[in-house]
């Protein structure tokens, strides 16, 4: 079965700074996505980036960034500039390929994020 | 295009009683996905409803159960509340493109029982 782990429970960071959040996974699939959602107080789950397994090259989304390095099992998040509004809960999640074409998320226990004025 | 909506937003519920959720997805969205969210599981898949069937499901008790109408829209039933029902539940809907993966979710339904 496959899990992913998110190892920092609680991180904080300037204003304007840089701050990368940790993820592993462990699968024995080739072929898989995995995402970074951004959940706010108000709860709203919002995506933030996407990573295509088979894909060699780190997705990027304006100021968020991923590192996939897929034989380490491992997909952190960067987050550049970093601004108040980032303040989140950061889920990192990880979902199949279409066998049956399922839409299961699995996810991290996530990453508490707080960006300090 | 307006996004996945869920309602009621709040919910309060004695021991015992039944409650239905209900989800609209993103229109022209076919996949709608239901996760309960507690601060001590974390998040954690229910189940998945694609043209009505149900075609993939997490590891609940049969006490949840979901459906899913002709337009798309899905409700989800919790039968004999429990208070470790109490939670976020969070809808999310899916395109049925193979290319398109992502899951986008609603507002969520706070539940409490008490």
């Amino acid at each position: 079965a496959q899990t992913v782990t998110q190892s920092q429970p609680e991180m904080s960071v300037q204003e304007a700074e840089t701050v990368t959040l940790s993820c592993t996974y462990d699968t024995s699939e080739s072929n898989y996505y995995l995402f970074w959602y951004k959940q706010p107080p108000s709860r709203q789950m919002i995506l933030v980036i996407r990573q295509e397994a088979y894909k060699q090259q780190n997705a990027t989304e304006n100021r968020f960034s991923v590192n996939f390095q897929k034989a380490a099992k491992s997909f952190s998040l960067k987050i550049s500039d970093s601004q108040l509004g980032d303040t989140a809960m950061y889920f990192c999640a990880f979902m199949k390929p279409h066998a049956g074409n399922n839409r299961k998320l699995i996810w991290g226990l996530g990453t508490s994020l707080a960006v300090n004025p | 295009k307006a996004g996945v909506t869920q309602t009621p937003r709040y919910l309060i519920k004695t021991r015992g009683q039944q409650v239905t959720l209900s989800c609209s997805p993103i229109s022209g969205h076919r996949s709608v996905s239901w996760y309960q969210q507690t601060p001590g599981q974390g998040l954690q898949f229910l189940f998945e409803y694609f043209s009505e069937t149900q075609r993939n499901k997490g590891n609940f008790p049969g006490r949840f159960s979901g459906r899913q109408f002709s337009n798309s829209r899905s409700e989800m039933n919790v039968s004999t509340l429990e208070l470790g029902d109490s939670a976020l539940y969070l809808c999310a809907s899916s395109s049925t493109n193979l290319s398109s993966y992502e899951q986008y979710f609603g507002p969520g339904t706070r539940l409490t029982v008490t």
